[in-house]
């Protein structure tokens, strides 16, 4: 089935420096949902998109549904140690119902 | 957050084992999933439970059998599993309305099979 493509796979970053991942796909998406998870730990929902070209915002966190409807992005300012973890982008294909699509994951890793 | 939760967070159990994962939301929402997370792969969705039908089945192997008996709760019973089975299970659960679907996530079964 359809994949997305997310990039970087994983990042090393200073605290205080600012944070960019994104999501690719080769098809329409109607939704685009960025989540977060720690290890041992269930996906946290950080943001949700629903119409292209929103740009939303929850504190730090910052992503957009691309004009195309085939790309997303998620950017992270000023960086803190409890901002590591594996970054997920998951989106709803026009086609696809109730199913979601993920992508691999951004592991961040955050040196204080 | 505990819109979602699941039981037992950690289970250990030996292939000709029978055993139950518990999921329950506490949202209001009419549709749940199950997904089977590996190391370094994506989340791989394996069921999915609509008003309480099931409408979708991705492949599953039969050793793995969901129950939906209302809105609020999913299980997933497992039997005579493998080791390759071993993996976080995570439960998820959305309001469906028209064709927007926003899922929240439990904190996950680790499951290992020896």
């Amino acid at each position: 089935g359809q994949q997305l493509n997310q990039s970087p796979q994983s990042m090393f970053i200073q605290e205080g420096e600012d944070v960019s991942m994104n999501c690719t796909s080769s098809s329409i998406f109607n939704t685009w949902l960025w989540y977060k998870q720690d290890p041992g730990e269930g996906p946290v929902l950080l943001i949700a998109l629903y119409k292209a070209g929103e740009l939303t915002s929850n504190g730090r966190l910052t992503a957009q549904f691309g004009i195309t409807r085939k790309d997303s992005f998620l950017n992270i300012s000023a960086s803190i140690p409890s901002d590591v973890g594996i970054y997920f982008c998951a989106g709803q294909e026009e086609t696809s119902g109730s199913r979601l699509t993920f992508g691999e994951g951004t592991q961040l890793t955050v040196n204080p | 957050e505990t819109g979602v939760t699941q039981t037992p967070r950690h289970l250990v159990m030996g292939m000709t084992n029978k055993k139950s994962l518990k999921c329950e939301q506490h949202l209001g929402h009419n549709a749940m999933y199950w997904y089977k997370q590996s190391a370094k792969k994506p989340l791989e969705l394996m069921f999915v439970y609509s008003l309480e039908e099931r409408v979708e089945n991705n492949s599953v192997p039969s050793r793995f059998s969901p129950e939906c008996p209302n809105s609020s709760h999913l299980f997933l019973h497992l039997h005579t599993l493998q080791p390759e089975d071993s993996a976080l299970y995570l439960c998820a659960s959305s309001q469906l309305r028209s064709s927007l679907d926003t899922q929240y996530f439990g904190p996950g079964t680790r499951l290992t099979v020896l």
